[in-house]
Order: C-alpha cells, then structure tokens, then sequence
C-alpha cells in the first residue's frame, strides 16, 4: 500500500511562478491536510478538507489554495509564490469517523522560491 | 503555535540511557498525538492517548496523558541510536475531532 505520495519530492521555483503540490492518498480517508514546517515554527496548518467537496483555512492560509475534487486528491497551489513560502510542505490524512484517529503523512515537498 | 510547548527544545542522551520529554498545552486536551520524525522525511505515528491517566507503551518509548496538567510525557528507556529524531506531539484543542496542532518538536540525539 502507497499511503500517501507527494509530488513533487523537491522544486526551485521563482518568484511570481505558480506552482502545484500534489498529494494523493489510497486509504480512502476523508479528511486530508497541508502543513508547512520551518525551522523554529514547528508544523503549521495551512488548508484542510474534512470530506471531498469541502475545504477550510488553517492556521496559515494566506497565498494558498485548496480543491478536493474527490477523495483522493487533495492538491496545494501557490498562486503566485513569494519567498517566504520556502519550506517543506506535508500533506496527511485520516479516517476521521468520529473518534481520535491518527493522521498519515506523506513524505513531503521541498520547495525553495528565489 | 505556543499553544503547544514541548520541552527541553533539544536533548543529547548517551546511548543507554533512560530520558523524557515534555508536551505541555495551554487547553484543553481532547486527544494527544506523539510522532518522531527523522530529519527530511515525513512523520510516523508512536501512539494517540485520549484520557487522562491513559498511559501507552511500545518497545522502549512509554507515553503518558496527565489531564489535569493539560500535558503529556514521552519516556524512552534505555535508548539507542535508532531512537535519534524529532519528536513532535500533536493534540486536539478544539475538540473538533480531526485538526490538530502540533508543536515545535524536540530534537532528541543519542551518542554510541
């Protein structure tokens, strides 16, 4: 079993560029997440998706956008990048039927905006 | 977030040794996860504690949920190199039942 897999596992990109993270999980869980990690900062949420067809802001929203078209996909764009937005960027997901359940993560992307 | 403080920030331990770690929450806990991670890859899953007094163990690594402190404890027993990452606690503060906060983590070094 895949789990998670991200893409790409690493990308430079320039200032201005839009890029999209992508994230697919085979689990068939139906909440998914993206977190950036800094050094210093911890993981912070940026976007969450509870079931396929709905979305919400994390603790980091802002230059970042989310679609869950399905329950699988839930991919993460960067509309016009800026280099604060260097990081490394997890997606998760977890069976969130009612009880404390874990989340999985997937192995990450690392992106660097100049 | 400071809504999650884990302590010490970071932690130099000689092989065999036995060591604890701290993640302490300014609310209410209504789940408590414990993952490690190893520099560059993604996190993986130790254990979830949901009530207080719970207490969990597997292979060396015992963690503990103290409600009334709002805070858990993760201790590793006689620890080895391969025990060497981040350990990051995430917990449910919202009672939301699916986002969690995390905190900065502790980054934990075991010498041979």
């Amino acid at each position: 079993t895949a789990g998670i897999t991200q893409a790409p596992t690493s990308q430079i990109l320039a200032a201005g560029r839009s890029m999209t993270l992508r994230c697919t999980q085979d689990m068939r869980h139906n909440a998914m997440y993206w977190y950036r990690q800094d050094l210093g900062l911890g993981l912070r949420l940026i976007h969450y998706s509870n079931t396929a067809g709905t979305t919400g802001k994390g603790e980091v929203p802002d230059g970042y956008s989310v679609s869950r078209a399905n329950t699988d996909d839930f991919p993460l764009t960067l509309a016009s990048a800026v280099p604060s937005q260097t990081s490394v960027y997890f997606c998760a997901s977890s069976d969130v039927t009612g009880g404390f359940v874990e989340q999985f993560f997937g192995p990450g992307t690392r992106l660097t905006v100049l | 977030s400071q809504e999650l403080e884990q302590s010490p920030q970071s932690l130099i331990v000689q092989e065999g040794k036995n060591l604890t770690i701290n993640c302490t929450s300014s609310k209410t806990l209504y789940g408590l996860y414990w993952y490690k991670q190893k520099y560059g890859e993604g996190l993986i899953f130790l254990m979830m504690l949901q009530k207080g007094g719970e207490e969990k163990s597997h292979e060396k690594i015992t963690a503990k949920l103290d409600e009334k402190k709002q805070q858990s404890s993760l201790h590793i027993t006689a620890s080895q190199p391969s025990h060497a990452g981040i350990y990051l606690c995430g917990a449910d503060i919202e009672g939301a039942n699916s986002k969690l906060t995390f905190g900065k983590g502790i980054t934990l070094s075991v010498r041979p």
